[in-house]
């Protein structure tokens, strides 16, 4: 079965600096990956998705991931935090056939500080 | 367009009650998933629902249920509540099923309290 490692459950940066989110994934067959955004007393929101096309990609909000299959990881970066950039990350995997079904990781929060 | 709507968005209920947590898809979206999410936690499946029919089941007990009518929206049920039902209940809605990918929208949720 398809499962993701979300390595730190927090992770605090200064506003302007580098932000890196770890992600490994175990998954039997090449998998679709995603990272999500929870803020606050909200649902989650798809920051950007690997489908086996490009194995760097860019989401929303300035963040990108690359996949790479020889370390099954799928970092999250963005060059310059935000103030707004605080919030829950979520790294997710589904397989490419069968189950339709996405697995969560435990989610990393992001603190960012003045 | 409205995005994918849950109510209620707060509730507490006392253990051995049951609960009754409803959603309405993204206008056209036909598939339908809930998912618990204990604070601290990543969401954990609980169902899928396309066109009415069920799809996927998670790992909970039957003491959960759900449905989809014929206007896509869902309903979870949730019956003899525990204190670890507390969690956020979160709906997402995607365009289809299986194979094509079509993302998941998620909804903001309901905080289930149970005391």
């Amino acid at each position: 079965a398809q499962s993701v490692t979300q390595l730190g459950s927090h992770v605090s940066v200064s506003e302007g600096a580098l932000v890196l989110l770890r992600c490994n994934y175990s998954s039997s067959v090449p998998p679709y990956l995603f990272w999500y955004v929870q803020y606050p007393n909200q649902g989650l929101q798809l920051l950007l998705k690997y489908t086996s096309a490009a194995t760097l990609v860019k989401g929303i909000n300035g963040f990108e991931a690359e996949f790479k299959k020889s370390e099954t990881s799928f970092h999250l970066t963005k060059p310059s935090a935000h103030m707004s950039d605080a919030a829950e990350y979520f790294c997710a995997v589904r397989d490419t056939g069968g189950s339709y079904i996405p697995t969560f990781g435990r989610g990393t929060s992001l603190i960012v500080h003045p | 367009d409205a995005g994918v709507t849950q109510s209620p968005t707060h509730l507490i209920k006392t253990r051995g009650q049951h609960v009754t947590l409803r959603c309405s898809p993204i206008s056209g979206h036909k598939s339908v998933s809930w998912y618990q999410q204990v604070l601290g936690q990543g969401p954990q499946f609980i169902f899928q629902y396309y066109e009415k029919e069920e799809r996927g089941r998670g790992n909970f007990p039957d003491r959960f249920s759900a449905r989809q009518f014929p206007n896509y929206s869902s309903e979870l049920n949730v019956n003899a509540l525990l204190l670890g039902d507390s969690a956020l209940y979160l709906c997402a809605s995607s365009l289809n099923s299986g194979s094509n990918y079509s993302p998941l929208h998620f909804g903001n949720g309901t905080r289930l309290t149970v005391t």
